[in-house]
């Protein structure tokens, strides 16, 4: 069964560079792991998707290994505006989507 | 603003009564999606449909429908309500069928509390 695993919670400060992992086994061989950021009462919106190695935009990075059981993205010098919901989606061998729990990022000043 | 519209934003009833939320999907869209979230809780998919069709379901209690309509516009039905199907009921679209290189456009939500 097809699981996506992302820590609960994290804290960090500002300034600092956030690194959130998810694991993804069983994934699709031909499909991108995205990842999205909710605020409270808010939809989730997009931040950033890759296939495999490292991309970069102007938020975010996001790594992925070769074996593309993971995936980690990365925040440089979060501030107290980062503080959300961050989910990793991906999908299985069957393509149906599999949402990660999300985890709940706190930046403390 | 996503360009996904959702009405009502917030509807209070009674349990046992039925309801119907609304999405309209950004122009162009074929794929509408719909979540719940309960309170603190990770989102939950539901359902998909494409193009008029349904795609895929998730977690869909039977006493949940949904349907897209000719004009990509889609509907969920809540019924026999219960306490707990108080949530944040949300609905994203997207352009294509589905994967997830496919990014979802969230709507703003529709707030449902049953009393």
């Amino acid at each position: 069964l097809a699981k996506t695993t992302q820590p609960i919670s994290m804290d960090s400060y500002e300034g600092q560079e956030v690194n959130i992992t998810c694991s993804h086994n069983n994934i699709a061989t031909n499909d991108y792991i995205t990842w999205y950021q909710q605020f409270p009462s808010q939809g989730p919106r997009f931040i950033i998707q890759g296939y495999k190695t490292k991309v970069t935009n102007e938020v975010a990075s996001l790594f992925i290994p070769a074996d593309r059981k993971s995936s980690t993205l990365s925040l440089p010098r979060v501030s107290l505006s980062d503080t959300a919901v961050y989910y990793c989606l991906s999908a299985d061998s069957n393509y149906q989507l599999i949402w990660g729990a999300g985890t709940k990022l706190i930046i403390k000043p | 603003d996503s360009g996904v519209t959702q009405t009502p934003k917030h509807l209070i009833t009674a349990t046992g009564q039925r309801v119907t939320l609304r999405c309209s999907p950004r122009s162009g869209d074929l794929s509408v999606y719909w979540y719940q979230q309960s309170l603190d809780q990770g989102l939950q998919f539901l359902i998909q449909y494409y193009n008029g069709e349904e795609r895929a379901k998730g977690n869909i209690l039977e006493r949940f429908s949904a349907q897209q309509f000719p004009d990509l516009h889609s509907e969920l039905n809540l019924s026999s309500l219960e306490l707990g199907d108080s949530a944040l009921y949300f609905c994203a679209s997207s352009a294509s069928s589905g994967r997830a290189s496919d990014t979802q456009y969230f709507g703003p939500g529709t707030r449902l509390t049953v009393l």
